[in-house]
C-alpha cells in the first residue's frame, strides 16, 4: 500500500541553523501538505501546496519558512534559521484530488531545535 | 483560536463495547469532517469522513454522527478491540485548499 515517507526521523540543529525536513508524497497526489505538532498541543496547519505553488498559509508560516517540489517526487520544507519554538514533530500530508477528503500523513520528523 | 474542540483528553471503555468519542466545532464553514487515529511515534490515520451536508458515514465498526445544530460530531466504535487503542482525533477542512483544523485529540483506552 503506497504511503508517505519523510526523512530524516529525527533531527537535532542548533538555534539559528537551517533545516530541510524531506517528505515523499503517494505517488499521483496533487495536494501536498506541512503540519507541525508541538509537544502537548494540537496538530497545526503550515501550508498547502498545488500545481507547484502555495495555495494557502497558515501565520506560522513566515518568512523563515518555504516549501519546494524540486523533482516532482519530494516535497521539502525549509526553515531557514531555527528557533527553540520550532521544535516539534514536523508532519507532511497529500491528498490525491480536489474531490477527496482525506490527508495520507507521513510519519513525521522530530525537530529539537537546542 | 478553538474552531475544533475535543473536550475529554482520554477514555476508557471495555473490549467489546462502544466507544463514543466526541468533538465540537465553532466553525459553520467547514465542507467536511475526517476523525484520525495516532499511534506514539507515527503519523495520523485516516479512518472516516464525512460531508457537511450529510449526518451519518458508517465503515465497518466506525460511524460518524454530524449534528449541525448542535455543532457536534462523534465517532462510534463497535465493538471496541485494544487494538483501538490509540489517541483520536477529528478534524475539519475545506473544500478550497484543503487545510484541516485539528481538535487536541481524545487517548482511548480499550481494555481486555
Amino acid at each position: 500500500e503506497p504511503e508517505v515517507t519523510q526523512t530524516p526521523s529525527h533531527q537535532v540543529t542548533q538555534m539559528g541553523q537551517e533545516v530541510i525536513l524531506r517528505c515523499v508524497p503517494i505517488s499521483n497526489h496533487l495536494y501536498f501538505y506541512w503540519y507541525r505538532q508541538i509537544l502537548g498541543q494540537k496538530v497545526e496547519f503550515l501550508v498547502s501546496f498545488y500545481n507547484n505553488e502555495i495555495s494557502e498559509k497558515s501565520e506560522i508560516f513566515d518568512d523563515q519558512f518555504s516549501v519546494e517540489r524540486p523533482d516532482g517526487s519530494n516535497f521539502t520544507l525549509k526553515i531557514r534559521s531555527t528557533k527553540l519554538e520550532d521544535s516539534a514533530m514536523y508532519f507532511c500530508a497529500s491528498r490525491p484530488f480536489e474531490e477527496s477528503y482525506e490527508q495520507y500523513f507521513g510519519p513525521g520528523t522530530r525537530l529539537t531545535v537546542t | 483560536d478553538q474552531q475544533v474542540k475535543q473536550n475529554s483528553p482520554s477514555l476508557s471503555v471495555q473490549e467489546g463495547r462502544i466507544s463514543i468519542l466526541n468533538c465540537d466545532y465553532t466553525n459553520s464553514m467547514f465542507d467536511y469532517f475526517l476523525w484520525y487515529k495516532k499511534y506514539p511515534a507515527e503519523g495520523p490515520t485516516f479512518l472516516i469522513s464525512i460531508s457537511s451536508i450529510k449526518d451519518k458515514n458508517e465503515d465497518g465498526r466506525f460511524t460518524v454522527f454530524l449534528n449541525k445544530s448542535a455543532k457536534h460530531l462523534s465517532l462510534h466504535i463497535v465493538p471496541s478491540q485494544p487494538g483501538d487503542s490509540a489517541v483520536y482525533f477529528c478534524a475539519g477542512g475545506y473544500n478550497q485548499g484543503g487545510k484541516l483544523i485539528f481538535g487536541q485529540g481524545t487517548e482511548l483506552s480499550v481494555k481486555p
